[in-house]
């Protein structure tokens, strides 16, 4: 199985301030690479697909990049509603697996 | 719009079985697959497997073969998920989410919460 290696666990930023998590496969995934936000208590919802392409409705301030086994997300000037945890996804080969998980909180 | 509606909260006994539901409404059901993912605290999101509604064909996650069984009713636009001797560690949330080709999920369901205590 490929393993997703996602950091940070946890990542406190102010109103405003740009972050970046990262998302490291233990094996090269050609950009098969999604990024989810799951809000508390709510189910995840897809931000980024094929490591850069923006969802339908998700805001221009996420971004994704990356290639081979490195990929990230950046949130470019932290807004309230950011406060959440995000996961990467390889969806190269079965079976799909998943980071960890980076909690974001507001500083 | 897409929804994908799932059944309420369960409280089962070891040893025992259970089956969640998940309908789909807004789209052509056999358009897409559907996932089953798994989701605790300590283990994360684990991906559970994949069924095509049109042929009932299916994929599974080694680590659960023998413990989940993916099924569809194409007439309700039903997806089913049967695990079965359950233990305390399938105690999750359980998601059902859509296939958006490419192997990535672009809707959701609501969540199941699933206990298994005595």
């Amino acid at each position: 199985d490929i393993q997703m290696t996602q950091s940070p666990a946890s990542l406190s930023a102010s109103l405003g301030e740009t972050v970046s998590i990262e998302c490291l496969a233990s094996e090269g995934i050609s950009n098969d690479l999604a990024w989810y936000q799951q809000k508390s208590g709510k189910s995840p919802q897809l931000l980024i697909y094929a490591a850069s392409r923006l969802q339908d409705g998700v805001p221009s301030r996420f971004s994704g990049s990356g290639s081979g086994t490195r990929y990230s997300l950046k949130i470019s000037g932290m807004q309230p509603e950011d406060e959440a945890d995000y996961f990467c996804q390889q969806s190269y080969k079965y079976p799909l697996t998943f980071g960890s998980g980076t909690k974001l909180e507001i500083k | 719009q897409v929804q994908l509606q799932q059944s309420g909260a369960e409280l089962v006994k070891p040893g025992t079985s259970v089956k969640l539901s998940c309908k789909a409404s807004g789209y052509t059901f056999t358009s897409n697959h559907m996932n089953w993912i798994k989701q605790t605290t300590g283990q994360g999101l684990e991906w559970i497997g994949i069924i095509n509604p049109g042929s009932g064909g299916t994929s599974y996650n080694v680590k659960f073969k023998g413990k989940a069984t993916l099924t569809v009713d194409k007439s309700s636009s039903t997806a089913f998920m049967q695990l079965s001797s359950l233990t305390p560690e399938d105690s999750a949330v359980y998601y059902c989410a859509r296939d958006y080709g490419g192997r990535r999920f672009d809707y959701w369901g609501q969540g199941v919460m699933v206990t298994v205590s005595s």
